[in-house]
Parts: structure tokens; sequence; C-alpha cells
């Protein structure tokens, strides 16, 4: 079956740290990768997204960025945190016209 | 920017009711998805319609599709305090991005 890993569930991180989160599908080849941002109480931001091996799309200019070593691995990053970064991360994959499988969510807290 | 917009943003009713939801969009799609939310978790895809369909169902949902009004409404029957949760719709333009409304939450009291 198809799933998907997302972690660390929580982090909390320093203004100007660096950022990693991960995460990686199971079961499926090739998926469309997406990073989406949800701000408290509301929808969900599209940050990045991927169709292939080191192939990202940017949606809103920021403080991230997005790689994919690998066909079934998406991280985000950053390499100095604001305290605007401070948000719920969900990771999500598709294929084919299917709804997205997300993830379970990391919930970064930038202090 | 958000495509989808859901109404009523907050929902409250009695276990055992049907809540209604609605969702507006302001242009063409391929298809329309609906998605649940459990509070600090990701989301739950529930059912997908497509442009050319009018109607789906899945279990308690049913969920409908104007696209001449560019709208779509989920219904929940039987309602238990377990739907409590944020719904989305989002909807997908035919290219790999789906745009998610900004959420409403049912609340379904015991």
């Amino acid at each position: 079956s198809q799933t998907i890993h997302q972690w660390p569930a929580t982090l909390v991180q320093p203004v100007g740290s660096p950022l990693s989160l991960e995460c990686t599908v199971e079961g499926t080849s090739n998926p469309n990768l997406y990073w989406y941002r949800q701000a408290a109480g509301r929808g969900l931001q599209l940050l990045f997204y991927s169709v292939g091996i080191g192939q990202i799309s940017s949606e809103v200019p920021q403080n991230l960025s997005a790689s994919r070593p690998q066909d079934r691995q998406f991280i985000l990053s950053s390499k100095k945190l604001l305290l605007s970064d401070s948000g719920f991360y969900l990771c999500a994959f598709s294929q084919g016209d299917y709804g997205y499988t997300f993830g379970s969510g990391t919930r970064l807290t930038v202090v | 920017s958000q495509q989808g917009e859901e109404d009523p943003q907050a929902l409250s009713i009695q276990e055992g009711e049907n809540a209604t939801m609605n969702c507006s969009y302001k242009t063409s799609i391929n298809n329309l998805q609906w998605y649940r939310q459990n509070s600090g978790r990701g989301l739950v895809h529930l059912i997908l319609i497509r442009s050319n369909e009018r109607e789906k169902h899945s279990g308690r949902l049913r969920v409908t599709l104007d696209t001449s009004k560019k709208s779509s409404s989920l219904l929940i029957t039987a309602s238990r305090a377990a739907d409590t949760a944020s719904y989305f719709c989002a909807t997908n333009r035919g290219s790999e991005k789906l745009v998610f409304g900004k959420g409403m939450k049912l609340t379904v009291n015991p």
C-alpha cells in the first residue's frame, strides 16, 4: 500500500537556525510531491511541488527551498529561519487524477 | 491564491443531524475534491468529483457539483461526534496543483 512519512512531528527552532524537514513515500513510483504550509486557523498554502527528481516548482518566493534528491524523497529546507516561518507544514503526494495523500504534518515553532 | 471558498466557515450541529457544507470557486476546473482534517493532523481525502459529474456518493457522504454556478456541496448524513473536524474543498484545474479553500469547522455535539 502507498504510505507517506513525514518527520519530525514537532520542532522548535531559534530564529536564524537552519531547517530540514523530510518526507518519504512508499509503495509508489514517480509520484508528484508537494509541500504545503498551514497557518493557524487558515487554509493551505502551496509552497513547492515536484513532478520528478530534481524538478522543483516554487509557488511563493520566501525563505524556504525544496529538493527532491530521490524519486520518493522530498526535503524542505531553510538556511535561516524567520519568526514568520512558524506554522504547520504538510507533505503530500499524488498520482494521476486522484486525491492527494498527506503526511501527518510538522508543527514548526520559530522562537 | 485560493480558489475555493467554503461556506459556512463554522457549523455546529447535533449528532444524527445532517451537515451541509458549500464550496464556491472562480475558474473552470478539472475536478473538485473534499478533505477532512482533524485537529493537528494531516488532511484526509474524502471524495473527488470530476467536472463532468454532477453527484457522487461515498458512504454517508454525498457531493454535488454545479459547474454552471461554480459551486459544490458536501452533505454528511446522520452525523457523528467523530465527524467533528475541519473540511476543505480543493480544486484542480488540470495541472499538477491542487488549490485549497480556507476550510470550515464542523462541530457535532453528542
